[in-house]
């Protein structure tokens, strides 16, 4: 069946440090991929998504790109700050009547 | 952005109670979701519905039940809970059905049964 697998955390870094979640999925077909982030006592909202291989998806410095060839959407930022620290799902849909899978998380921690 | 609520915020309640979760959102979305958040912090899918008087149980083998008599309006009741029921619960709705649109997220349930 479809899955999703993300880079396991905590993950903690420095600020203004370069970041990358890595994420790899399972699917039939085509899906559409999404990163979703949820913040410290909050629900999960989408960052960022792509729905055919080669788009890149952007949003507040963060990126990813469906790569088919890999099956993978890692997620990237050049310089992170403290306020991206959140937890950070990959998920994919592989149809517009299916449901949306989401990985299992990785929660990003950013020092001062 | 996201027009979608959930009552109450944070519950705390005795085993045996029966409780209902609210959940509401005026987007007209005809797609809506329960999810359960483990402390790891991973998603699971409970229950789903795409639409009036359609209801689906999701992956997650969930001793609740949900209704969908209105396309705003996506109650999960439980009807005696128990510590096993204690969690984050996440309501989630997306666009028209046959569309591939982005989930929109409640604030959720934080539910203790003690």
């Amino acid at each position: 069946g479809d899955s999703v697998t993300q880079m396991e955390g905590p993950v903690t870094l420095s600020e203004e440090a370069f970041l990358t979640i890595n994420c790899t999925y399972t699917a039939t077909g085509y899906p559409s991929l999404f990163w979703y982030v949820q913040y410290p006592g909050e629900g999960l909202q989408l960052l960022l998504k792509a729905t055919k291989a080669d788009d890149k998806g952007s949003n507040k410095g963060f990126e990813a790109t469906y790569r088919k060839e890999t099956t993978s959407f890692h997620l990237e930022k050049g310089s992170v700050q403290v306020s991206d620290s959140a937890v950070y799902f990959c998920a994919l849909s592989a149809s517009s009547a299916s449901k949306i899978i989401f990985g299992s998380g990785t929660r990003l921690s950013i020092r001062p | 952005e996201a027009d979608i609520y959930q009552t109450p915020r944070y519950l705390v309640i005795g085993t045996g109670k029966k409780i209902t979760l609210e959940c509401s959102q005026t987007m007209g979305h005809d797609k809506m979701y329960w999810y359960q958040q483990d402390p790891g912090m991973e998603l699971h899918l409970i229950h789903y519905s795409y639409g009036v008087n359609s209801t689906e149980k999701g992956d997650l083998s969930s001793e609740s039940t949900v209704s969908r008599i209105r396309t705003e309006h996506f109650p999960l009741t439980l009807e005696s809970a128990r510590p096993s029921h204690t969690s984050q619960y996440l309501c989630a709705s997306s666009g028209l059905a046959g569309t591939n649109e982005k989930l929109f997220f409640g604030s959720g349930t934080q539910l203790s049964v003690l």
